[in-house]
């Protein structure tokens, strides 16, 4: 089955512990990126990724950090967690078509994070 | 600068009424419209897409249509179920060559009472 899967599905850690939300898709997918949701802010996008070892900043990337060593994982990466950064966290992959007009975009589950 | 703009939710319907979500956007170029459905515990799922204006996307007995006019993609069902209940969110991308990145609106939250 395709599909974006994302781990761990919930998380309660506290300040400054580091961790590590993984993001893997079976579907060949050059894109991925993360985005955080918010009450009254819709999702906004942390991070993404055009292809293995590419990476740039989306809107807000302040306290987070990624990777991409290979194509099908894309992991988000905390090594200071603040409570302003409790949220719930999507991952998302697509193909990477040139000139298309719009590239469908496949979503994960969520990762529910709460810091304290 | 590009955003979204949905209306507030939530909204509360009875089952087999009829169902508007407005969505508005600002967008430089040509941007592609889409709205994402959310169910309870579920990642987002793409509802319906719209690529150019007067286009109309449809699926799920769901329909929007890209008016470019009125920078306007509002999302109407004729008859919601119970199993509509969601959060929908209206988003655009850019355009070809800027095709990857979603600009998302807050989301309405939509609940459908028996």
């Amino acid at each position: 089955e395709a599909q974006v899967t994302q781990n761990p599905r919930y998380l309660i850690t506290v300040t400054g512990k580091k961790l590590t939300v993984t993001c893997s898709q079976n579907m060949n997918h050059e894109y991925m990126s993360w985005y955080r949701q918010d009450p009254g802010l819709g999702l906004r996008q942390i991070y993404y990724s055009m292809n293995v070892e590419v990476t740039d900043k989306g809107d807000v990337p302040e306290g987070y950090k990624v990777s991409r060593k290979e194509k099908r994982n894309f992991p988000l990466i905390l090594e200071s967690p603040s409570p302003n950064q409790t949220s719930l966290y999507f991952c998302a992959s697509s193909f990477e078509r040139m000139g298309a007009v719009y590239n469908e975009q496949f979503f994960g589950p969520g990762t529910r994070l709460t810091v304290l | 600068g590009n955003s979204v703009t949905q209306m507030e939710g939530p909204v509360t319907l009875s089952e087999e009424a009829f169902l508007t979500i407005n969505c508005t956007y600002t967008a430089t170029g040509y941007p592609s419209l889409f709205w994402y459905v959310q169910y309870p515990g579920e990642g987002l799922q793409l509802l319906l897409k719209a690529t150019k204006a007067d286009d109309k996307g449809s699926n799920k007995g769901f329909e929007a249509t890209y008016r470019k006019e009125t920078t306007s993609f509002h999302l109407e069902k004729g008859s919601v179920q119970v199993s509509d209940s969601a959060v929908y969110f209206c988003a655009l991308t850019l355009g070809p060559g800027n095709t990857d990145k979603l600009i998302f609106g807050t989301g309405t939250r939509l609940q459908v009472f028996p």
